[in-house]
């Protein structure tokens, strides 16, 4: 297992198109959360999921992001229409459920560019 | 309210220097804190977190922060800093009204000159 795996790395679209993300976090995990980074800030919570149920959702979750992880495993999330203001990095995040006290592992990201 | 500040927008050091990137919080209760650090285009890495102990944690790369329950602070420190320490760092806390969220600080640049 090498860790919290994001695809894609890179994601540019026209502003109006539907973008979806994919996480993998470490097998182990049955946390997994959602983050966005924009440039000189801190990331801002999104969503988390225990096992395969959405547990806690970020005002900043507008009705055009959805997020799943249908198996407990894998979670993906999809903005739709995106726009100008969607440009960011999207971090995810994974932790054991007994070690949540001790820190995430993130992976490294994806970069999403509205033009 | 729950929060984290980091003063420093950048910290500039000199190689070989010992280095203090600063953050103070504001939480109810016993604070859980964290510091991360990304380098450019990649992920947050863990370096080293305070739940309960002794005030001076050591993390991974050589770094250590003190807890300092009165000033609520949490500064990173390192005796001797590398050039390659050059990366953004940001301080968190738990949120304690949520479930195992964290706040997160705006993040300092290190920049370490040769």
């Amino acid at each position: 297992d090498t860790g919290v795996s994001q695809n894609p790395r890179h994601k540019i679209t026209k502003r109006g198109q539907n973008v979806t993300f994919r996480c993998d976090p470490i097998s182990e995990h049955n946390r997994l959360y959602w983050y966005r980074q924009t440039l000189g800030q801190g990331p801002e919570f999104l969503t988390y999921f225990q096992n395969e149920a959405q547990l806690e959702k970020s005002r900043l979750l507008s009705d055009r992001f959805s997020a799943e992880r249908p198996k407990g495993s894998f979670s993906t999330l999809e903005i739709q229409r995106t726009e100008q203001g969607d440009s960011a990095m999207y971090l995810c995040a994974s932790s054991y459920q007994r070690d949540s006290n001790y820190g995430y592992t993130f992976g490294s990201g994806t970069r999403l560019t509205v033009v | 309210a729950q929060s984290v500040a980091q003063p420093e927008d950048q910290v500039n050091v000199a190689e070989g220097n010992p280095l203090t990137v600063k953050c103070t919080y504001s939480v109810s209760g016993n604070p859980y804190l964290f510091w991360y650090v990304q380098y450019p285009n990649r992920g947050l890495q863990f370096l080293l977190k305070y739940i309960t102990g002794d005030n001076l944690v050591k993390g991974s790369y050589g770094f250590e922060a003190e807890f300092n329950k009165s000033q609520t602070s949490f500064h990173l420190k390192k005796p001797s800093a590398l050039v390659s320490d050059s990366a953004l760092y940001f301080c968190a806390v738990r949120d304690m009204d949520s479930n195992y969220q964290l706040i997160w600080g705006a993040g300092t640049k290190l920049i370490i000159k040769p």
